[in-house]
């Protein structure tokens, strides 16, 4: 099947770590995303990586792939009360156009 | 510039309306995408534009048209819509389509409410 698995939520204290999983199923996809939506608004890309990649950092992202597994993972060091939106990862799948995202991470940040 | 411009932000329309969703994007990209999005719920990809051609189809219904009248437009033409396919829809587009996966960059999205 083409599920990409997230967990629904996630709270943090401002300042901490955070750590957002998806678990992603074709293991023939390219690249794999990871997508911010804030309330109402539409996604924004955050960052995305390589198959053929293990790690990819960012300023305050870090995005950890284990293909073995099909984990995905993004960390955001020091969060902020701005970070608080939904995060979608996304795969590509074979050589198409399409993008089959994960079923979404509410991240609430807290003072 | 990495914008993707929708219109309109909010729309509300009755079942026997005709209504249309416009797209665009000054960044040169060849392939744009039509996604609906429940609440809740993550994007779902309705249609596929490649080089102002019909690619990709996911078995969408008659009621929602697309149209690609150039490389930088792209419409959702909507028709006896029901209540249902109230959602939000977004806009996407990329560099190109076809042997590797290109980064999807995507408008704000137009919230659709059919009464």
């Amino acid at each position: 099947g083409e599920d990409v698995e997230q967990s629904l939520f996630l709270s943090v204290r401002e300042g901490d770590s955070s750590v957002i999983n998806c678990t992603y199923t074709d293991s023939s996809s390219t690249y794999l995303y990871w997508y911010k939506q804030e309330p109402g608004a539409g996604l924004q890309l955050l960052t995305y990586i390589f198959s053929n990649m293990d790690m990819k950092q960012d300023q305050r992202l870090t995005v950890l792939l284990n293909k073995k597994d099909k984990h995905l993972s993004l960390r955001i060091a020091d969060t902020q009360t701005g970070d608080s939106a939904i995060y979608f990862c996304a795969e590509s799948i074979g050589n198409t156009d399409k993008l089959i995202f994960g079923t979404g991470t509410r991240l609430q940040v807290f003072p | 510039d990495t914008e993707v411009t929708q219109t309109p932000k909010h729309l509300v329309m009755g079942m026997t309306n005709k209504k249309s969703l416009k797209c665009e994007q000054h960044m040169g990209h060849r392939a744009m995408y039509w996604y609906k999005q429940k609440a809740k719920k993550p994007p779902e990809l309705m249609f596929v534009y490649s080089y102002e051609k019909l690619s990709i189809n996911e078995s969408v219904p008659s009621r929602f048209s697309p149209e690609c009248p150039n490389s930088s437009l792209l419409n959702l033409h909507l028709h006896a819509l029901q209540p249902e396919d109230s959602a939000l829809y977004l806009c996407a587009s990329s560099q190109d389509s076809g042997n590797y996966q290109e980064t999807q960059y995507f408008g704000p999205g137009t919230r659709l409410l059919v009464l």
